[in-house]
């Protein structure tokens, strides 16, 4: 019930491509939807989050897609650059709540 | 600077071995978190702490204990380490908002291993 399924587990994209990361959940009380990049050797880092209350939010070159009737979200990641290369976790969370769940990780390696 | 520090950085122990895991924020943050990090598996959450005195348990907080005696120490308790709990362990805190979790600053990583 409250499990996050991420995919894939990896992905190779050449440089200037576009990048999309899968997140799907069972729990309909989530009420936001952040997502997580890390580089080897170093903790996590927030890099966006969304509340279910819009279909997208974009910063930069990231933007995250929501699907709320699907119970679905994704990470797109445009003009794929190689500093981009990093493991990138999906996580869902509560209002009023410090309880976070996690996706299982995606490593991503951007091709120069 | 403002950061969230994490001691030890590697520790091997061996089974049954009661040790600790300190973390400290100096951000007088009021929520704290401890995560573990498996290949696979991806982070999940042990315990986490929304203001002094108050904890609470998160996925896998199983075989662990904490306190939170003062805002800014948040230590990891293992009573009788398991080789199933040899990871990568990550503390984190944030500041006061109704999400928690959003901003979350983590430390560098404690590698853990049991043998």
């Amino acid at each position: 019930q409250q499990q996050v399924k991420q995919s894939p587990q990896s992905l190779i994209v050449q440089k200037g491509g576009i990048s999309i990361i899968n997140c799907a959940y069972e729990n309909t009380a989530f009420d936001y939807f952040p997502w997580y990049q890390q580089f080897p050797g170093k903790g996590p880092a927030l890099l966006i989050a969304i509340r279910p209350d819009v279909s997208e939010k974009k910063e930069g070159r990231f933007t995250i897609s929501f699907n709320k009737s699907a119970k679905q979200f994704s990470l797109h990641i445009m003009d794929s650059q190689p500093g981009d290369s990093a493991t990138y976790f999906c996580a869902a969370s509560w209002v009023n709540t410090g309880k976070l769940i996690f996706g299982q990780g995606t490593t991503l390696q951007v091709k120069p | 600077e403002a950061q969230v520090t994490q001691n030890p950085r590697y520790l091997i122990t061996v089974t049954g071995k009661k040790l600790t895991v300190t973390c400290s924020q100096n951000m007088n943050h009021e929520y704290m978190s401890w995560y573990r990090q498996d290949p696979g598996l991806g982070l999940r959450q042990i315990y986490y702490s929304m203001n002094v005195e108050v904890t609470d348990k998160g996925d896998v907080p199983e075989g662990y204990k904490v306190s939170r005696k003062e805002k800014r120490n948040f230590p990891l308790i293992l009573e009788s380490p398991s080789p199933n709990q040899t990871s990568l362990y990550f503390c984190a805190s944030s500041g006061r908002t109704p999400y928690p979790t959003d901003t979350q600053y983590f430390g560098p990583g404690t590698r853990l291993t049991v043998l």
